[in-house]
């Protein structure tokens, strides 16, 4: 039982580059989550599903695509990286009510 | 809208002094649960605790204490005899039942505890 596994931990891109940040979990949650982190921000919600095939956009989607094929997987994807997406990235699976978030071990991108 | 204010950015205390957290929320739900996580240095984000809104019993956890207050939307955290341990970023963040998984974060208190 692994939880929820992020991969890659560490990413360095160049503007313009594209990449997919992999998320999945083996607790069989519908609810799933991306998160970003930057400095004084707290965490921010980029994207997040609701089960398989439905997702949303959160507080600060722009610059991000995400797909819920299976239960397990929410890969996000950054299509042209910018500067301004270098920060921490945590992925969330989320239980029913009451919404309690088992969060990855975060991936740190930094953009070039 | 939901939204959850820290308004304490950072903390610094000597070893063994008491220290508490305070968070503040605003919400127009009936129905809502809170969060506390730590984020050690390490940068995982550690769950603490959860409360529900019907649910105002305050909950103590060793050293740890929380102290839920809807009259005045507040979720505070009490660290008592503070280690270095304790040092770390601590989150309070809020979901709604309307607003189902979706959580929002304040923007973290950083603890320092000195030997």
């Amino acid at each position: 039982n692994a939880g929820v596994t992020q991969t890659p931990k560490f990413q360095v891109l160049k503007t313009g580059q594209s990449m997919t940040l992999q998320c999945a979990q083996d607790m069989n949650h519908e609810y799933m989550s991306w998160y970003r982190q930057d400095p004084g921000m707290g965490l921010r919600l980029i994207h997040y599903s609701v089960g398989a095939g439905i997702t949303d956009q959160g507080e600060v989607p722009n610059g991000y695509n995400v797909s819920r094929s299976t239960t397990e997987d929410f890969p996000l994807r950054l299509l042209s990286a910018a500067p301004s997406q270098t920060s921490v990235y945590f992925c969330a699976s989320i239980s029913a009510p009451p919404f309690e978030q088992y969060f990855g071990p975060g991936t740190r991108l930094t953009v070039t | 809208a939901q939204k959850v204010t820290q308004a304490q950015t950072e903390i610094s205390v000597v070893e063994k002094e008491d220290v508490t957290l305070d968070c503040v929320y605003e919400t127009r739900d009936t129905t809502y649960y809170l969060f506390w996580y730590k984020q050690p240095p390490s940068g995982e984000l550690v769950f603490l605790i959860r409360r529900n809104s019907f649910d105002e019993q305050n909950e103590i956890s060793g050293r740890y204490s929380w102290n839920f207050q809807k009259s005045t939307s507040s979720f505070n955290f009490t660290i008592t005899a503070s280690q270095v341990v304790d040092s770390a970023v601590y989150f309070c963040a809020l979901s709604e039942e309307t607003s189902g998984s979706r959580l929002t974060f304040g923007e973290g208190t950083q603890l320092t505890v000195n030997p």
